[in-house]
């Protein structure tokens, strides 16, 4: 059962314009969220987070939204360029002292057309 | 600076073979990991290890062990073989388990037939 769902399997976007790939979680005990970016042949690398004590977090081109009611995160990139073209995954846990185990989502496979 | 190194990069095994998978990383990190990702899913921990001779079992363990005996190595074992072990595995590292990024190798796909 999966507690992180990306229900967009791909997105097509014409440079310049904003990418808005969609997160949903289940578990209410979930409190921090993490943005991974990947290529081809490549390991995720980390793009953002945010936790649960704010509603957004920027850092360039890219802004996650988190809205905690409705167990959802978006990551808005603007303006999107033909480099953001990649698998990006979302990630959630619950913070423990000593060790988060992070639940990831399948993937969205951004096209970004120049 | 290397970070995480994953070899091989590509391995095919028939049914009933074993392997060890490698994973290394030069950032003396304490924790380590190794996630599994089958088609049109998100990645499942395996097996993780908070440092040297402390290993703990994610959420899909069954048909892999580990061993952790230095801070930089974490070899997944496959022991048996099966078509469902059939996967991308990617091993990471961060230096705390709990907000600190965690950095990823580039992956090992293994077809098992």
């Amino acid at each position: 059962d999966q507690q992180v769902k990306q229900n967009s399997p791909s997105l097509s976007v014409q440079e310049g314009r904003i990418s808005i790939l969609n997160c949903d979680y289940t578990n209410s005990m979930f409190d921090y969220f993490l943005w991974y970016k990947k290529y081809p042949a490549e390991g995720p690398t980390f793009l953002i987070s945010i936790s649960s004590i704010k509603d957004k977090n920027e850092d360039g081109r890219f802004t996650v939204f988190l809205n905690k009611s409705a167990k959802h995160l978006s990551l808005h990139i603007v303006p999107s360029q033909p480099g953001d073209s990649a698998v990006y995954f979302c990630a959630a846990s619950a913070l423990r002292a000593n060790f988060n185990k992070f639940y990831f989502g399948s993937g969205t496979k951004l096209n970004v057309k120049p | 600076n290397a970070g995480v190194t994953q070899t091989p990069k590509f391995r095919i095994l028939k049914i009933g073979q074993s392997m060890t998978l490698q994973c290394t990383q030069d950032m003396n990190h304490n924790y380590m990991y190794w996630y599994r990702q089958d088609p049109g899913m998100g990645l499942k921990l395996i097996y993780y290890s908070v440092g040297a001779g402390i290993t703990d079992k994610g959420e899909v363990p069954n048909g892999y062990n580990v061993s952790r005996s230095t801070t930089e190595d974490f070899p997944l074992r496959l022991e048996l073989a099966a078509p469902s072990q059939t996967s991308v595995y990617f091993c990471a590292s961060s230096y705390s388990g709990s907000t600190d990024t965690q950095y990823f190798g580039p992956g090992t796909r293994l077809t098992v037939l």
